[in-house]
């Protein structure tokens, strides 16, 4: 079956670190992959998503690759903000056969300090 | 920008009793979805809905559940007879077409006791 392999957090870095969150998967065929991230009291907003290999998605400073080779989808941001202090889910959609659930990662807390 | 909503945001129940999960979607969003997230585990699909009628349903969406979309603005979850490991954080998600991210509401924590 389809899942998601995130490492293990939490993350603690300091204020204009480089940041990577590794993020696995493996699938039947080619899933569309996501990126998730959830601020304290709130739900899960999109961050960016890929939907086929070697698309790269972005938004608000952060980037990931789809990478078929290595089954990766891994999040990068090249200097981190207090603000991005939250829980990022890496998800994964399998494209055909009629399914549309997400899959998810456990999540990666991510705690930036000044 | 648009929101889903959902309603209660934390609910206490006894086991044994039926509970009801509201969701607005966004307006014109056409896909409609149940997940569900137990404290430090990971989120897992539960349902999909499309065109009035389910259109997927993961294992954990057995018999003692149901979903509903009784006006043209709602979206329910019920849950006939709860159990203790029902307690979780229920989300309710939509999207416009199946090809993008979905918008998630805030969640409805559940307790069951």
């Amino acid at each position: 079956g389809n899942s998601v392999t995130q490492m293990e957090g939490p993350v603690t870095l300091s204020e204009e670190a480089f940041l990577t969150i590794n993020c696995t998967y493996t699938a039947t065929g080619y899933p569309s992959l996501f990126w998730y991230v959830q601020y304290p009291g709130e739900g899960l907003q999109l961050l960016l998503k890929a939907t086929k290999a070697d698309d790269k998605g972005s938004n608000k400073g952060f980037e990931a690759t789809y990478r078929k080779e290595t089954t990766s989808f891994h999040l990068e941001k090249g200097s981190v903000q207090v603000s991005d202090s939250a829980v990022y889910f890496c998800a994964l959609r399998y494209s055909g056969g009629g399914a549309d659930g997400l899959t998810f990662g456990k999540g990666t807390h991510l705690i930036i300090q000044p | 920008e648009p929101e889903v909503t959902q309603t209660p945001s934390h609910q206490v129940t006894q086991m044994g009793q039926e509970v009801i999960l509201r969701c607005v979607p966004i307006s014109n969003h056409l896909y409609f979805y149940w997940y569900r997230q137990i404290l430090g585990q990971k989120v897992e699909f539960l349902v999909s809905f499309y065109n009035n009628e389910i259109s997927e349903k993961s294992e954990i969406f057995d018999d003692q559940f149901s979903v509903e979309r009784p006006d043209g603005s709602n979206f329910t979850l019920k849950i006939r007879s709860t159990k203790l490991e029902d307690s979780a954080m229920y989300f309710c998600a939509s999207s416009y077409d199946r090809d993008n991210g979905y918008t998630f509401g805030s969640g409805t924590r559940l307790t069951v006791v």
